[in-house]
């Protein structure tokens, strides 16, 4: 069964950066079939799509977080990660990570989740 | 962007009832090369992630009880829980994947009436 793990710092101060990762198993992330995305979900229970990406690296971004988004992936470690520059109490949410059966397609499967707080 | 707009924003429902879900997209979702619907619903419980339900607006995930249903096409779409049961209660989403940025209904609460 496959399963998705995100982990990082759940605190994070403003201006700096978030970092997270997704550690896949039970399947491989180099999939010809499927991408890897990130989603959050704000406080208020709002869903937005941060983007994708392919185990080859190709990636497809959430425009209106183009300029402080990088996606990417590590096939050694089953690995794909997040990072968000400039983070302000706005960027607080739940972050997961998901498997996309498809592209486009929507997640069959979702991490668990981890939560981020923006404070000093 | 593609607005998704879903409709009532919360529903309560007697046990065994029919309960119905509406979602609204600013702009087709209908891939007419393939005759696809790039609509997809899920599930949310309470500390969890949210769960897919239904696919190509219409098609059920494995898993999924039948009493789940997809319909519409284009711009309007309805998720139906034929008989709702105890364990339904969820906050529900639409979500498109036709264009980037994919996007989210606002959701709708399902509770017991």
């Amino acid at each position: 069964q496959l399963q998705l793990q995100e982990s990082g710092p759940g605190l994070v101060r403003p201006s700096e950066t978030l970092s997270l990762i997704c550690t896949v198993s039970g399947g491989s992330i180099i999939s010809s079939d499927h991408y890897w995305g990130w989603i959050r979900q704000f406080p208020g229970k709002g869903l937005e799509w941060i983007g994708s990406l392919y185990y080859s690296g190709r990636t497809h971004y959430n425009p209106s977080l183009k300029s402080r988004v990088t996606m990417s992936v590590d096939t050694s470690k089953n690995q794909f990660s997040l990072r968000l520059t400039s983070m302000t109490a706005a960027d607080a949410a739940v972050y997961y990570c998901a498997r996309d059966f498809g592209s486009p397609a929507p997640s069959d499967y979702w991490g668990q989740g981890i939560l981020v707080t923006v404070s000093s | 962007d593609i607005v998704m707009t879903q409709s009532p924003d919360s529903l309560a429902v007697s046990l065994g009832e029919r309960a119905t879900i509406n979602c609204k997209s600013s702009q087709t979702v209908l891939d007419r090369s393939n005759n696809k619907n790039y609509l997809a619903w899920y599930q949310q419980k309470p500390g969890q992630p949210p769960k897919l339900l239904i696919y190509w607006a219409s098609t059920r995930q494995s898993g999924v009880p039948d009493r789940f249903s997809g319909s519409g096409s284009g711009t309007d779409f309805t998720l139906t829980i034929s008989s709702l049961q105890a364990e339904d209660v969820a906050v529900y989403y639409c979500q498109q994947c036709y264009s980037t940025p994919r996007t989210f209904g606002q959701g709708t609460k399902v509770e017991i009436k």
